[in-house]
């Protein structure tokens, strides 16, 4: 079984550029969150799909971030325009149910705001 | 008060050492338990479920007391292949990440 995958694993952009992460949930997995670990922070919540719709979008820092999971099936997060203190790991994961038995995670994109 | 405390570490422990983590969470209505293992640029990965009875799965052992809203986390015999950081994590409406305790085993 293919895990979840993201893409890119690394992006370094410059303050006011946009990048757009994206992630591949396990096939089937209806659940679909994102998280983010900054430098000396624990990872934080950023939002939660079911198939395509939000269902807690409360972690997502400002509306420079904007979350999209057309169809259900993969899912992006478009920073726009990017701030230094974005810089971070962003993490994605999903589950079969909501989370009772734990989630998968990806490997991370690690964004860097030059 | 942050919702899922951890013991700030780190933990440094010679080979063979048993090793306990603590953590605390401050919401009653948390559903599930969990601890993670984290390697150094790696995502996370679960390690164990925690449940009420208490769990083992080899030389890991997790307990959960509701009252108190305390869970641990016992590894005995400490291989170099546990040097990670340990994060708590609990469900109730989403999931809360502790800040995480690493461990460094020495031969």
């Amino acid at each position: 079984e293919a895990g979840v995958t993201q893409f890119p694993s690394h992006s370094v952009i410059e303050k006011g550029q946009t990048v757009t992460l994206r992630c591949d949930p396990i096939s089937g997995h209806d659940n679909l969150y994102w998280y983010r670990r900054v430098m000396g922070k624990e990872i934080k919540f950023l939002l939660h799909f079911v198939k395509e719709s939000k269902q807690d979008e409360s972690g997502m820092p400002n509306n420079r971030f904007l979350a999209e999971r057309t169809g259900g099936t993969y899912s992006t997060l478009k920073v726009q325009p990017a701030e230094l203190e974005d810089s971070g790991v962003y993490f994605c994961a999903s589950s079969q149910d909501r989370g009772a038995y734990g989630y998968t995670f990806g490997s991370g994109t690690r964004l860097t705001v030059v | 008060r942050k919702e899922v405390e951890q013991d700030p570490g780190p933990f440094n422990v010679p080979e063979g050492a048993t090793v306990a983590f603590n953590c605390t969470y401050s919401n009653s209505a948390s559903q599930s338990f969990f601890w993670y293992r984290q390697d150094c640029r790696k995502e996370p990965k679960l390690l164990m479920s925690v449940y009420s009875s208490g769990n083992e799965d080899g030389r890991f052992t997790a307990q959960l007391n509701r009252a108190s809203q305390y869970i641990s986390l016992l590894i005995r015999d400490s291989k170099l292949s546990d040097s990670a950081t340990y994060l708590c994590v609990v469900l109730y409406d989403k999931v809360i990440f502790g800040p995480g305790t690493s461990l460094s085993v020495i031969p």
